[in-house]
């Protein structure tokens, strides 16, 4: 079965304490890797798209890295607006089509 | 740019009652549209996507329907609201053709009572 687990569920760290948030999936006919930043009560906001095994995105305090079982979305020296939820999707064939399929989010907080 | 819409924000609404919630993009053609839904805790569930007007199909078997009267429009409906109806709904869309990231909309709370 297609599957996509995010992990740690919640995490807490102080401003400036790097750390990394984990995407591991298992599907057939991977086509694409997203994640996505949610603030409460809003919709998710697209931050990157990987495509294949090595490749890299960077946007800000923010990189995420792709290898072929899982995804690492890497936060240097965050600061407390880095508070969210983060999101991984992947969009994998299922049945002849491309389906999307979403994890449950790893939600952060900085203190300050 | 592109731009999506939703309405309303919230709403609460008795057991038995219809629902519908309206969805619009703007500043594209021919999108490709999905409504989802997400509970506290979980995973988007994917409701409804479609290709195209009158190309809508159904993820899960529910008590909800979608229709997309307009190439940018997309509306969820339902005839009689279930408590499990309550959630976060959300409109997505990506550009058609070949699948790729989804952009998502606001969000609407649904409450029901």
């Amino acid at each position: 079965e297609d599957q996509v687990t995010q992990s740690p569920e919640a995490l807490r760290l102080q401003e400036g304490e790097s750390s990394s948030l984990n995407c591991s999936y298992t599907v057939s006919g991977l086509r694409g890797l997203f994640w996505y930043r949610q603030d409460p009560g809003k919709g998710p906001e697209f931050l990157f798209t990987l495509y294949s095994a090595g490749e890299e995105k960077e946007k800000e305090r923010l990189k995420a890295t792709l290898t072929k079982k899982e995804s690492f979305l890497h936060i240097t020296a965050p600061k407390p607006e880095d508070s969210a939820t983060y999101l991984c999707a992947v969009q994998a064939l299922s049945s002849g089509t491309y389906k999307y399929i979403f994890g449950t989010g790893t939600r952060l907080k900085v203190l300050a | 740019s592109q731009t999506i819409h939703q309405w309303p924000a919230t709403l609460v609404q008795p057991v038995g009652s219809p629902l519908s919630l309206e969805c619009t993009v703007e500043g594209t053609s021919n999108p490709n549209l999905y409504w989802y839904r997400q509970a506290a805790g979980r995973g988007l569930q994917l409701l409804f996507y479609s290709i195209g007007i009158d190309q809508i199909s159904s993820e899960v078997p529910q008590n909800l329907s979608a229709s997309r009267p307009q190439d940018r429009q997309f509306i969820l409906s339902s005839k009689k609201l279930l408590l499990s109806d309550s959630g976060f709904y959300l409109c997505a869309w990506s550009p058609g053709g070949e699948d790729n990231e989804q952009f998502f909309g606001p969000g609407t709370r649904l409450t029901v009572l």
